[in-house]
């Protein structure tokens, strides 16, 4: 079975300031991997994915995640931080197990960003 | 011009009433789901219909029934309302790829909001 945990529940940076959410997963296969973003009141938004191809993978926004396979990682960073980040950010695995494209999700970790 | 569009945004009832929620999505889609966020933020997927052919049944109450009309609406009945239903849902689209029948990025609505009293 396939499984993300997010390694913090909540961040907390100052603008300008360099952004790190880490993520672990647990894959029995080569998995796609996510970050998703949620702005209040908001639906979900794709920042980013990792499809077995390049490691370092660039997002919207700024927004970069490496894939790497010896640690089971797939951080999520950003140089600089803007107050717009503030959101929370899910980190997501694709169950390649079975048809359907089922996701599975982190439990979420809130970003605050600090003028 | 929404791409996935759900409704209503918020829903306030009472305990042991039925409502519904509707969703739908005008990207062409051939698959979409429905996910329950709790209060603690976790996402968890409910169902899943592909070109109207339910492939994912979570290990949710039989008082949730799904319904897809065609596959660009998808909608939620609740039955019997209970207090741990009070969640956002949120409804999703996305096209599965033809070779490995995975999704790669899913769309999503803004959400229901329910508040079950």
């Amino acid at each position: 079975a396939q499984s993300v945990t997010q390694l913090d529940s909540h961040v907390s940076v100052s603008e300008g300031t360099p952004v790190l959410l880490r993520c672990n997963y647990s894959s029995s296969y080569s998995p796609s991997l996510f970050w998703y973003v949620q702005h209040p009141n908001k639906g979900l938004q794709l920042l980013l994915k990792y499809t077995s191809a390049a490691t370092l993978v660039k997002g919207i926004n700024g927004f970069e995640a490496e894939f790497k396979k010896s640690e089971t990682s797939f951080h999520l960073t950003k140089p600089s931080a803007h107050m717009s980040d503030a959101a929370e950010y899910f980190c997501v695995v694709s169950d390649q197990g079975n048809q359907g494209g089922k996701l599975i999700f982190g439990q979420g970790t809130e970003l605050s960003v600090k003028p | 011009d929404t791409a996935v569009s759900q409704t209503p945004k918020y829903l306030v009832t009472q305990m042991g009433n039925d409502k519904s929620i509707k969703c739908e999505q005008n990207l062409g889609h051939d698959t979409m789901y429905w996910y329950k966020q709790d209060s603690k933020k976790f996402l968890k997927i409910m169902f899943s219909y592909n070109n109207k052919e339910l492939i994912i049944n979570e290990t949710v109450p039989n008082r949730f029934s799904p319904k897809s009309p065609d596959k660009a609406h998808l909608n939620l009945h609740i039955n019997s309302l209970e207090l741990g239903d009070s969640a956002v849902y949120f409804c999703a689209s996305s096209q599965l790829t033809a070779t490995t029948g995975m999704s790669e990025k899913l769309f999503f609505g803004s959400g229901t909001q329910l508040s079950v009293l």
